[in-house]
């Protein structure tokens, strides 16, 4: 089954301890991109990726890390948590970007709800 | 840069009515895509309709349909014939098509709550 699984789908954690937000994909996308959604804010775009080693910021990149040494996996890193990154977080991925490939859906994982106390 | 304002923060449609969320969007480009996401309290994240700004027709999908006007920058859903399982929030949502603005990302709206009465 063609889909995005991201993992845990809860965290609870303390502010200052690193945090890993696991991202995998099966479909073979080129584009990865991570989102968080918050009340009243809609999603923000954190970081996206085009392609493997190819990295870039979104609208809300502070305090957030990700890399993409592989095709499938997208992992979203807090080095230092801090309450105001509690939040749902999205990891979506696509077909590249590419001239008529746009308008392919982003396809979601589930959601990794976190909590920094 | 681009935005999405969804000016309804709460809907309400008695089963079997018809509804319909606003969304407006504000861009300089000429083209993009429009998109319907609905979210059930299960948190995924699914595709309700899409648009291409290119196309006049507006985009139908079973019971959803939207009323996409470009010149006022307006993309709403309608939902016909509601039913329970409609209840969710919905967002509205903008991709750039081309450009050097391209970067893949989907601009949100604020989302709309909606409910659906038995």
């Amino acid at each position: 089954e063609a889909q995005v699984t991201q993992n845990p789908r809860y965290l609870i954690t303390v502010t200052g301890k690193k945090l890993t937000v696991t991202c995998s994909q099966n479909m073979n996308h080129e584009y990865m991109s991570w989102y968080r959604q918050d009340p009243g804010l809609g999603l923000r775009q954190i970081y996206y990726s085009m392609n493997v080693e190819v990295t870039d910021k979104g609208d809300v990149p502070e305090g957030y890390k990700v890399s993409r040494k592989e095709k499938r996996n997208f992992p979203l890193i807090l080095e230092s948590p801090s309450p105001n990154q509690t939040s749902l977080y999205f990891c979506a991925s696509s077909f590249r970007r590419s001239a008529g490939q746009n308008n392919s859906p982003l396809h979601f994982g589930n959601g990794t709800r976190l909590t920094v106390t | 840069a681009q935005t999405v304002t969804q000016s309804q923060p709460e809907m309400s449609v008695q089963e079997a009515e018809t509804v319909t969320l606003s969304c407006t969007y504000d861009t300089s480009e000429s083209d993009y895509y429009l998109f319907w996401y609905k979210q059930p309290p299960s948190r995924q994240m699914i595709l309700v309709i899409r648009q291409e700004a290119y196309k006049q027709q507006n985009a139908t999908e079973n019971r959803f349909s939207v009323n996409f006007q470009k010149a006022a920058k307006s993309f709403s859903l309608k939902i016909s014939d509601s039913q329970l399982g409609d209840a969710a929030m919905y967002f509205c949502a903008y991709r750039s098509a081309h450009g050097s603005s391209n970067t893949g990302k989907l601009i949100f709206g604020q989302g709309t709550t909606l409910q659906v009465k038995p």
